[in-house]
């Protein structure tokens, strides 16, 4: 089965910085890769999703980029702010027959400090 | 339009005891599915269910059993609760059909349990 690693465990950054998370999934059959939020004690929220046709896709001072060859995709959130602390989880899916089934790497806490 | 209802939002109970988490949607999704949640660790799919009256297993299913009888409603049973139930547990719903490319999944509040 699908297999994603997340890193780093944990970032954090001052206001104003920029953050980068990246992510590995193992299987190449996967084409659709979410990014959610996740604050404590809340339920995860999309902030931006990405498929296998498509290399970048932005979203204000989000975006996500996708490299198929490497099997990697990475989130890039530019002018943090503190409200962006929270944790941040990747995950893909196959489509088709996995019936949009979604494997989650580990999550990354970003801590923004003012 | 409330999207995805879990409850209860809390619960407590003793190893050996049974209870129903409930979920329902109101967005007339196909897909939903159940994860769970261990402090400090991603989510893990428990099952999941791309229609009325069909569900399948996903990473963890022992200790748990699921059945969708209509679009909006997929409980999910734990039938003997055992310790290392304690989780987070999440219901999500998506519009994705068979067969085709995905679509996001929104998630529900969460049911937090804990087994004694």
């Amino acid at each position: 089965g699908e297999n994603v690693e997340q890193h780093p465990s944990t970032l954090s950054v001052q206001e104003g910085d920029s953050a980068v998370i990246k992510c590995t999934y193992s299987d190449s059959a996967s084409n659709y890769f979410p990014w959610y939020k996740q604050e404590l004690g809340k339920r995860p929220q999309l902030i931006i999703d990405i498929r296998s046709n498509v290399g970048e896709k932005k979203d204000q001072r989000i975006a996500v980029t996708l490299n198929k060859t490497a099997k990697h995709f990475s989130l890039h959130i530019t002018e943090t702010q503190p409200e962006d602390s929270a944790v941040y989880f990747c995950a893909a899916s196959s489509g088709g027959t996995s019936y949009g089934k979604l494997t989650f790497g580990q999550g990354t806490i970003l801590t923004v400090h003012p | 339009n409330a999207g995805v209802t879990q409850t209860p939002k809390f619960r407590v109970l003793k190893t050996g005891q049974s209870m129903t988490l409930l979920c329902a949607q109101d967005m007339n999704h196909n897909s939903m599915y159940w994860y769970r949640q261990d402090p400090g660790m991603g989510l893990k799919l428990i099952y999941y269910s791309v229609g009325a009256g069909i569900t399948d297993k996903g990473e963890v299913p022992n200790g748990y059993n699921v059945s969708r009888s209509t679009t909006e409603d997929f409980p999910l049973r734990l039938e003997l609760a055992a310790p290392s139930q304690t989780s987070v547990y999440f219901c999500a719903s998506s519009p994705v059909p068979w067969g085709t490319s995905n679509q996001p999944q929104h998630f529900g509040d969460g049911t937090r349990l804990s087994i004694l």
